[in-house]
């Protein structure tokens, strides 16, 4: 299958710093991405989705701001917290497809993020 | 709100096959059956997906029932490695995945 890697799998951070956390489709071209994030023991929540050289789309209650996403070329898309909080701590997880009816979702492996 | 319904946990013998049930019944007719697992702390891993008729890859087997309304994913043989939780999700082609809490699958040596 489809592999995508994100980079770090792991952070740990200041409060009030910021955290860039970076994904890439590394055997295909991804005309869209997702953001995913996933507290303990809950289901993933889609944050974003992004197509490349467009405006993320949000979800509701995600705040734009807060969570920048870039999605600057067909394999590479980030997601930068900013200004991060200890209630932003979570394992952030994205996706990529690559077009076709239907589609697939293939995900990346996780970063995991504490915020201290 | 999710779409599908699945048992909370699951347990099965390492060598023996694992039938995952899942019950969609009210799916739409565009709409798309597919199965992720996620391991602990990882990503989650596709699996399998289908529409109508039944479908064979090299991990597992999706069986659709007629009337669609309900759908078993087959793990042939389990090994330990197969421990995860095991989601069910129906999606109309190239929409979001929608994730319910999906089946904790427990393979026992």
């Amino acid at each position: 299958g489809a592999v995508v890697s994100q980079h770090p799998s792991r952070v740990i951070c200041k409060s009030g710093t910021s955290v860039k956390i970076e994904c890439r489709s590394l055997d295909f071209q991804a005309t869209t991405m997702f953001w995913y994030r996933q507290f303990p023991k809950q289901s993933l929540m889609l944050m974003a989705t992004s197509n490349e050289g467009s405006k993320a789309t949000y979800e509701q209650g995600v705040e734009k701001d807060k969570f920048l996403i870039n999605h600057a070329s067909l394999t590479l898309s980030t997601l930068t917290v900013t200004s991060a909080h200890p209630e932003d701590s979570s394992f952030y997880i994205c996706s990529a497809e690559s077009g076709g009816t239907p589609d697939t979702q293939y995900f990346g492996p996780g970063t995991r993020l504490t915020v201290l | 709100d999710a779409k599908t319904t699945q048992p909370p946990s699951m347990d099965c013998a390492e060598g023996r096959a694992a039938n995952l049930p899942c019950n969609h019944s009210t799916i739409s007719g565009n709409e798309y059956v597919y199965w992720y697992r996620q391991i602990h702390s990882q990503g989650p891993q596709y699996i399998i997906h289908g529409l109508k008729n039944n479908e064979t890859n090299e991990m597992a087997s999706l069986i659709i029932t007629e009337d669609r309304k309900s759908s078993t994913l087959i793990l042939p043989h389990a090994t330990l490695r197969d421990t995860a939780v095991y989601y069910c999700i129906v999606r109309v082609a190239n929409y979001q995945l929608i994730w319910g809490a999906g089946t904790k699958l427990i393979i026992k040596p």
